[in-house]
């Protein structure tokens, strides 16, 4: 079945420090990818995606890369802030029935301090 | 803008009692979803409904029924309430792309304790 695993957290920075948060998936066909942000007390917002091989998704400074070959759609940012302070899952599409659903990974918690 | 609209916030129910969480979107989305969220787990589909008027089983069903009560609204029923359902429960809805996957538009979540 579909699934995707992330590192887990949590993630302690300082500010402007450079992230890297890994995911990795397994699925069967080719999946869109997607990186979502929970901020404390807050339902889960779209950061970024992508549809195919070799896309890049960007967004507020984050960025990823679909890579098809080693099945990885890592999360980036070369300065975080205080602000980017959440939980951030990954995840993938996958088809039932012609229709979409998504599938999280767990989820990793990023802690920026001043 | 409301987006999706989950109630109660909050809810604490004992053993064997049952509720409904209710969910709104005003969208105009064909599809809505119910997670639940629990540490260590991240989110896990409950059911999900494509368009209106059909329901499937996710991931963690069991204990759980829903109704997709018109295009707007989609409700997730505990009809015996057990300790294991205590979560945050999240209601979702998407268009339906012509291609790939739509975005998840999410509510802000019920915190639900089952004593």
């Amino acid at each position: 079945g579909n699934s995707v695993t992330q590192m887990e957290g949590p993630v302690t920075l300082s500010e402007e420090a450079f992230l890297t948060i890994n995911c990795t998936y397994t699925a069967t066909g080719y999946p869109s990818l997607f990186w979502y942000v929970q901020y404390p007390g807050e339902g889960l917002q779209l950061l970024l995606k992508a549809t195919k091989a070799d896309d890049k998704g960007s967004n507020k400074g984050f960025e990823a890369t679909y890579r098809k070959e080693t099945t990885s759609f890592h999360l980036e940012k070369g300065s975080v802030q205080v602000s980017d302070s959440a939980v951030y899952f990954c995840a993938l599409s996958a088809m039932n029935s012609g229709y979409s659903t998504l599938t999280f990974g767990k989820g990793t918690m990023l802690l920026v301090s001043p | 803008n409301a987006g999706v609209t989950q109630t109660p916030k909050f809810q604490v129910l004992k053993t064997g009692q049952s509720m409904t969480l209710q969910c709104a979107q005003d969208m105009n989305h064909n599809s809505m979803y119910w997670y639940r969220q629990d540490p260590g787990m991240g989110l896990r589909l409950i059911y999900y409904s494509a368009s209106e008027g059909t329901t499937d089983k996710g991931e963690v069903p069991n204990g759980y029924n829903v109704s997709r009560l018109n295009k707007r609204e989609f409700s997730l029923r505990l009809e015996s309430a057990a300790p294991s359902q205590t979560s945050v429960y999240f209601c979702a809805s998407s268009e339906i792309p012509r291609q790939g996957a739509g975005e998840l538009f999410f509510g802000e979540g019920s915190r639900l304790t089952v004593l």
